[in-house]
């Protein structure tokens, strides 16, 4: 079946702009989330989506980031006043029912500010 | 202090041989674990979870779990070269809603 995809792959955008990062999980999963990964780091956990309420939003670095989850599938992570250290890979998992089971990664969206 | 180390350097295996993968963790109470594969420039990929003491078999990959000494560790067997990638080590405490992930191991395979 289809795994999680993620939109855009890549995104450039420069200091200061607004960006939206979109995540599609796999169908009929209830838990999805968001991760960064910065160069030779392990992944860094930001938000937990279990349907369409935020249970644990402690990872996020500052009020600049924000996600939603509306209808249960589709989450969007929402970063606004690009700093140039928000570079990262953006990554989104889901899992089938939540902690503590395996979750399973989509493809990372590449986010450059220049 | 971290929560989950992976100390060792890039390991450097021939082909067919088996590679050793070592974590170490600091909570106790810690109670999922999971090895993910990650090729350059690609996104993690699950290969084996473990949640209780001993051994999990799959394939050629073993996962060993020791919560009274807070290790997991993965063996590689009959390495081969599409094994060259870099292995991430994820906890998930109890009570906790998030992974934990070590820096990761880069395994090279050489044929």
């Amino acid at each position: 079946g289809a795994g999680v995809s993620q939109t855009p792959s890549n995104k450039v955008t420069e200091k200061g702009k607004y960006v939206e990062l979109r995540c599609d999980p796999i169908s009929g999963h209830t838990a999805l989330y968001w991760y960064r990964q910065s160069l030779g780091q392990g992944p860094e956990f930001l938000i937990y989506f279990q349907g369409t309420g935020a249970a644990d939003d402690s990872g996020l670095p500052n009020d600049r980031f924000f996600a939603v989850r509306p209808e249960g599938s589709v989450s969007t992570l929402k970063i606004q006043r690009t700093e140039r250290g928000d570079s990262a890979v953006y990554l989104c998992a889901s899992s089938p029912s939540g902690p503590p089971g395996p979750q399973f990664f989509g493809p990372g969206t590449r986010l450059t500010v220049l | 202090q971290k929560e989950v180390e992976q100390n060792s350097g890039p390991l450097s295996v021939p082909e067919g041989a088996i590679a050793s993968l070592n974590c170490t963790y600091s909570d106790r109470v810690s109670q999922s674990f999971f090895w993910y594969r990650q090729y350059s420039g690609k996104s993690p990929e699950l290969i084996m979870s473990i949640y209780s003491n001993g051994d999990k078999e799959d394939g050629r990959f073993t996962a060993q779990l020791n919560k009274a000494s807070q290790y997991v560790s993965l063996l590689i067997r009959d390495s081969q070269p599409s094994d060259s990638a870099t292995y991430l080590c994820a906890v998930m405490e109890s009570g906790n809603n998030r992974l934990a992930f070590g820096k990761g191991n880069q395994v090279v395979v050489i044929p």
